[in-house]
């Protein structure tokens, strides 16, 4: 069992926003600005889409964006795109030697 | 291009070793703390290992520690995984990342398979 929780599944139609949530503890994410967000595309790298809870790698479109409440942090997709259809997990810092703690994914579908 | 690529997968039998190796390319290797991450089939992404530049230091999951040694050869531009001891909860893909942000290991690379079977 992964340490952060994800929902398994979201979708939207193109277009629309999407909102992905990733909970965990007041020992992790609650504690921790140390939130990122990955995109796995299968059969490809994962990418680090989102950092330190609101931050965009170079490159990364701004229709990607992060945020943090308490124990839970989310990742919005705003004017969905067919291409944005991917696997999302995200991760958190979670101190001592814990140094990265990743959720179970979200399988986003772009409808 | 920054890139990572992972090697030395494969199929291995129960209490078997493996090593397995990463090597980078378009950035300064030897300035960068480097990760391995696992994922297993149909599970989210598990941290295993952290080697800090310079690797002097080095940091271990609970599940992995005392099994797994990480290393680099900052002249080859390579990280490496020896796995020692290996059972089937250790199957899955074995990726390569670059420490560029704080705890957001990027880029990643597209890993290499580890299958523990008899």
């Amino acid at each position: 069992q992964s340490a952060l929780t994800q929902p398994p599944s979201a979708s939207g139609s193109p277009g629309q926003s999407v909102t992905i949530s990733c909970t965990g503890s007041s020992s992790d994410v609650g504690v921790y600005d140390y939130v990122s967000w990955y995109q796995h595309h299968p059969g490809k790298a994962p990418k680090l889409i989102i950092y330190e809870v609101t931050k965009r790698p170079s490159g990364v479109s701004d229709r990607f964006s992060g945020s943090k409440s308490g124990n839970t942090a989310s990742l919005t997709v705003s004017g969905l795109q067919t291409d944005d259809e991917a696997d999302y997990y995200c991760s958190s810092h979670a101190g001592g030697n814990n140094f990265i703690i990743f959720g179970g994914g979200t399988k986003l579908t772009v409808l | 291009q920054e890139q990572l690529v992972e090697s030395g997968g494969g199929v291995v039998h129960p209490g078997g070793s493996l090593r397995i190796s990463c090597v980078a390319s378009g950035f300064s290797f030897r300035s960068y703390g480097m990760y391995w991450v696992r994922q297993a089939p149909g599970k989210g992404p598990e941290w295993l290992a952290f080697i800090r530049s310079g690797g002097i230091d080095i940091f271990y999951a609970p599940s992995v520690k005392g099994r797994f040694i990480i290393s680099r050869d900052d002249s080859e531009s390579r990280l490496f995984l020896e796995m020692n001891g290996l059972g089937p909860q250790d199957t899955a893909t074995y990726h390569c990342a670059r420490d560029s942000f704080y705890f957001g290991p990027d880029p990643w690379g597209p890993g290499t398979l580890v299958t523990v079977s008899s």
